[in-house]
């Protein structure tokens, strides 16, 4: 049973464009939420995060933006830069500090 | 600042042998957390430990066990090992609390023979 999900496996994105990012999940339980950037060999990196009070929080060149009814969150990064290039996880957590992960969305940023 | 630490980086097993893999947290930083990424998958929760109790439990079996210390650094033990452990092992820290987020070592990536 996969409460979290990112349906996109890979995504390409041009340099210096918009890369939009997917995740959905089904506990309705869940009220915070996480993105981490992860590059090989190395663990996650913490990029921002959300609570279900929230629609939107901005960080920089990165947006996360939550839909509670949808049950559907996005991460939002403009402008694309190479450096962005890595496995993006989607995470959330509801009450016991426990995370739960989605498998991952590889982002490729063509230069 | 030092982030979370994870020793060993690499470890190669053979099936039914024992591994103790050690995390030192982020200094403040007073819950731990440990999670299994296998190839291709997400993070999976293993244990969450917070002042050397054992707060949260996944979907684990039992011979998957971990400790805290009083320095809040923590150890994770698997014995009897099988093929299917080999995965990365992370280690998260946190601040105690709800909405804390959770900082990740670089793991330790566990090879089963």
């Amino acid at each position: 049973d996969q409460q979290v999900k990112q349906n996109s496996p890979s995504l390409s994105v041009q340099e210096g464009r918009i890369s939009i990012l997917n995740c959905d999940y089904t506990n309705s339980m869940f009220d915070y939420f996480l993105w981490y950037k992860k590059y090989p060999a190395e663990g996650p990196t913490f990029l921002i995060s959300i609570s279900s009070i929230k629609d939107k929080n901005e960080d920089g060149r990165f947006t996360v933006f939550l839909n509670k009814s949808a049950k559907h969150l996005s991460l939002h990064i403009v402008p694309s830069q190479p450096g962005d290039s890595a496995v993006y996880f989607c995470a959330a957590e509801f009450g016991n500090e426990k995370l739960t992960f989605g498998t991952g969305t590889r982002l490729t940023i063509i230069p | 600042d030092a982030g979370v630490t994870q020793s060993p980086t690499h470890l190669i097993k053979t099936r039914g042998q024992h591994v103790t893999l050690r995390c030192s947290p982020i200094s403040g930083h007073k819950s731990v957390s440990w999670y299994q990424q296998v190839l291709g998958q997400g993070p999976q929760f293993i244990f969450q430990y917070y002042e050397k109790e054992e707060r949260g439990r996944g979907n684990f079996p039992d011979r998957f066990s971990a400790r805290q210390f009083p320095n809040y650094s923590s150890e994770l033990n698997v014995n009897a090992l099988l093929l299917g452990d080999s995965a990365l092992y992370l280690c998260a820290s946190s601040l105690v609390g709800r909405q804390e987020t959770q900082y990740f070592g670089p793991g330790t990536r566990l090879l089963v023979l």
